[in-house]
């Protein structure tokens, strides 16, 4: 049992590049969630999923986009990098019960040169 | 909206000694809190959550935290702290109907020396 798996876990972007992100978790959860984590800013939501084909945005969407294709996976897509989103990238799962807690994957560490 | 404090940047303690991580937060209705934990180059872990009922809530790795509804607070606390406790940690709130959407605090840096 993987639990949320990220890849890559560390990745350097010029300017204007664009790449995917990749989640997947194994659990049979309709909820996922991406955050980014800034230093001394805490975690910051960019968008989330209640299932499969349906997304919606959090609190910093700008400069991203998902899609949710399938219960496993949900991709974030970063078009034409900016400096500003160098960051580390979660992505997190949980079940559909109301309070249920976040499982985290290990995090991709993106730079933006 | 919601919105999560957590005053202190460091909290530093010695080994054996009480530990203790202050978190207010703001939440229309009732709130769902979490504390979390990271180490370094780590995603984050699940300590403990209040959903309803007893105030006090027992977690992980003796962990507990105190759910205060007039003080708006959610401290965490160990009666006696080791150093392999040194971690950040970060208080969580959610309100009840908006889809499991975490608000983070900053995160609190805690340091336990031998």
């Amino acid at each position: 049992n993987a639990g949320v798996t990220q890849t890559p876990k560390f990745r350097i972007l010029k300017i204007g590049q664009s790449m995917t992100l990749q989640c997947a978790q194994d659990m049979n959860h309709n909820y996922m969630y991406w955050y980014r984590q800034d230093p001394g800013m805490g975690l910051k939501l960019i968008y989330y999923s209640v299932g499969a084909g349906i997304t919606d945005k959090g609190e910093v969407p700008n400069g991203y986009n998902v899609s949710r294709s399938t219960t496993e996976d949900f991709p974030l897509r970063l078009e034409l990098a900016a400096p500003s989103q160098t960051s580390v990238y979660f992505c997190a799962s949980r079940t559909g019960t109301p309070g249920g807690e976040l499982f985290f994957g290990e995090g991709s560490r993106l730079t933006v040169l | 909206a919601q919105s999560v404090a957590q005053p202190e940047d460091q909290v530093n303690v010695a080994e054996g000694n009480p530990l203790t991580v202050k978190c207010t937060y703001s939440v229309s209705g009732n709130p769902y809190l979490f504390w979390y934990v990271q180490y370094p180059n780590r995603g984050l872990q699940f300590l403990l959550k209040y959903i309803t009922g007893d105030n006090l809530v027992k977690g992980s790795y003796g962990f507990e935290a105190e759910f205060n509804k007039s003080q708006t607070s959610f401290h965490l606390k160990k009666p006696s702290a080791l150093v392999s406790d040194s971690a950040l940690y970060f208080c969580a709130v959610s309100a009840t109907d908006s889809w499991g959407k975490l608000q983070f605090g900053a995160g609190t840096q805690v340091v336990v020396t031998p």
